[in-house]
């Protein structure tokens, strides 16, 4: 079945430094990579989402690539805050099963002051 | 406008006993998902619901059900809890099924089953 590998499963970086998350999806038909935010009992929050047709996609401090060929995708954070500490889902989908996300396992970062 | 709200946040449950999840939201959305939540796994679909009075299976159903009698709410039962259903569930709802939607997650409810 479909699958979403994502990876580190936990990232610690200085303040104003850059994180990178990258995950990996086995459908090839998946064409919608969303990016969600969860912060500390609080359930996940859309922060950044691509297409298929897009290579890379910018907001502000945020940024996601697309490598389609190679079926993988990355979340960029650059100038890192406190605030940015969090945990990051990648998620797959494609358009004839669009109920369906498929989420890579986390990433917990934490942003050293 | 609240958004998604789940009742309760937290439940302790026996082996064998039911409990319902409530999930609301005031946005007007069609569609409306139950996930779980497990260390290390990410978010898993249980159920999901395409309009009132529609559900569908997702990728770990087994051992609950839902029901969507009112298109602001969607429930998730446990008729017989287990152990390997501690977890924390999430419900989540989008104006549209289409993959561009985004999904709205409420805050969660920590299902602990002894």
């Amino acid at each position: 079945g479909e699958n979403v590998e994502q990876h580190p499963s936990t990232l610690s970086v200085q303040e104003g430094d850059s994180a990178v998350i990258k995950c990996t999806y086995s459908d090839s038909a998946s064409n919608y990579f969303p990016w969600y935010k969860q912060e500390l009992g609080k359930g996940p929050q859309l922060i950044i989402d691509i297409r298929s047709n897009v290579g890379e996609k910018k907001d502000q401090r945020i940024a996601v690539t697309l490598n389609k060929t190679a079926k993988h995708f990355s979340l960029h954070i650059t100038e890192t805050q406190p605030e940015d500490s969090a945990v990051y889902f990648c998620a797959a989908s494609r358009m004839d099963s669009s109920y369906k996300l498929i989420f890579g396992s986390g990433t917990r970062l934490l942003v050293r002051p | 406008n609240a958004g998604v709200t789940q009742t309760p946040k937290f439940r302790v449950l026996k082996t064998g006993q039911s409990m319902t999840l409530l999930c609301a939201q005031d946005m007007n959305h069609e569609y409306m998902y139950w996930y779980r939540q497990d260390p290390g796994m990410g978010l898993r679909l249980i159920h999901y619901s395409v309009g009132e009075g529609t559900t569908a299976k997702g990728e770990v159903p087994d051992g609950y059900n839902v029901s969507r009698l009112k298109k602001q709410n969607f429930l998730l039962g446990l008729e017989s809890a287990a152990p390997s259903q501690t977890s924390v569930y999430f419900c989540a709802s989008s104006l549209l099924a289409g993959a561009y939607n985004e999904q709205f997650f409420g805050p969660g409810t920590r299902l602990t089953v002894l």
